[in-house]
């Protein structure tokens, strides 16, 4: 069955050190996002991109940043981790809408846990 | 700014009873309204997907409304069940870009 796949599912960490988040789909979708969701807000757009070599930033970016080399992997790297980031991260993948649809299945991962001290 | 607000911010019912939980939205562009559950711990799982030209979709338990005019949405569950008990998401958008409410957490009881 095709997955969506975070890890490592928790993690702490330094303030200042570099941090990368892994997020492996096999759907073969196009579209991958990164999420973050903190008490008190909804789940906020970090970074997403639409496709290999294609990378957009969402709303709350500053700090972060992506890759996407293969059709698989979109990993989120914290360039330089900092209290504020202390969060749990969701990385979502979906399939472009094609024919006049208005909407595509979304899929999210279990979720990443990361602790900055 | 885009926004949806969820109603209530928790919920507790007991078992076998029925809740409906409300959204409002404001987002554009939009073309569909969709609502996830949340269990702790777990990543969203689609529960409906509607476009804006639908009124009503169901899934099993499960029934949401959408109000297109009024930007106002509702999920409604039927017979609720333990299981039930997690955080329910109502999201709004496009195919690509979503915003998403803070959830309405529920809580079924014996």
């Amino acid at each position: 069955d095709a997955e969506i796949t975070q890890s490592p599912r928790h993690k702490i960490t330094e303030t200042g050190r570099q941090v990368t988040l892994a997020c492996h789909q096999t759907w073969n979708h196009n579209n991958m996002f990164w999420y973050r969701q903190d008490l008190g807000h909804g789940l906020r757009l970090i970074h997403y991109s639409y496709g290999v070599q294609d990378t957009n930033k969402g709303e709350v970016s500053d700090g972060y940043s992506v890759s996407r080399s293969n059709t698989e992997d979109l990993p989120l790297t914290l360039e330089s981790a900092a209290s504020s980031q202390t969060s749990v991260y969701f990385c979502a993948s979906s399939d472009t809408g094609t024919g006049g649809k208005l909407y595509t299945e979304a899929f999210f991962g279990q979720g990443t846990r990361l602790t900055v001290v | 700014k885009n926004q949806v607000e969820q109603s209530p911010q928790s919920l507790i019912i007991l078992e076998g009873k029925n809740c409906t939980l409300q959204c409002n939205y404001t987002v554009s562009p939009f073309s569909n309204l969709r609502w996830y559950k949340q269990d702790t711990g777990r990543g969203p799982v689609s529960l409906t997907i509607m476009t804006f030209s639908e009124n009503t979709k169901s899934n099993g338990r499960y029934t949401a409304t959408l109000d297109a005019d009024t930007k106002q949405s509702s999920l409604h569950i039927t017979a609720s069940q333990l299981s039930d008990s997690a955080s329910y998401i109502c999201v709004g958008g496009t195919a690509s870009k979503l915003t998403f409410g803070t959830g309405t957490r529920l809580q079924v009881t014996l």
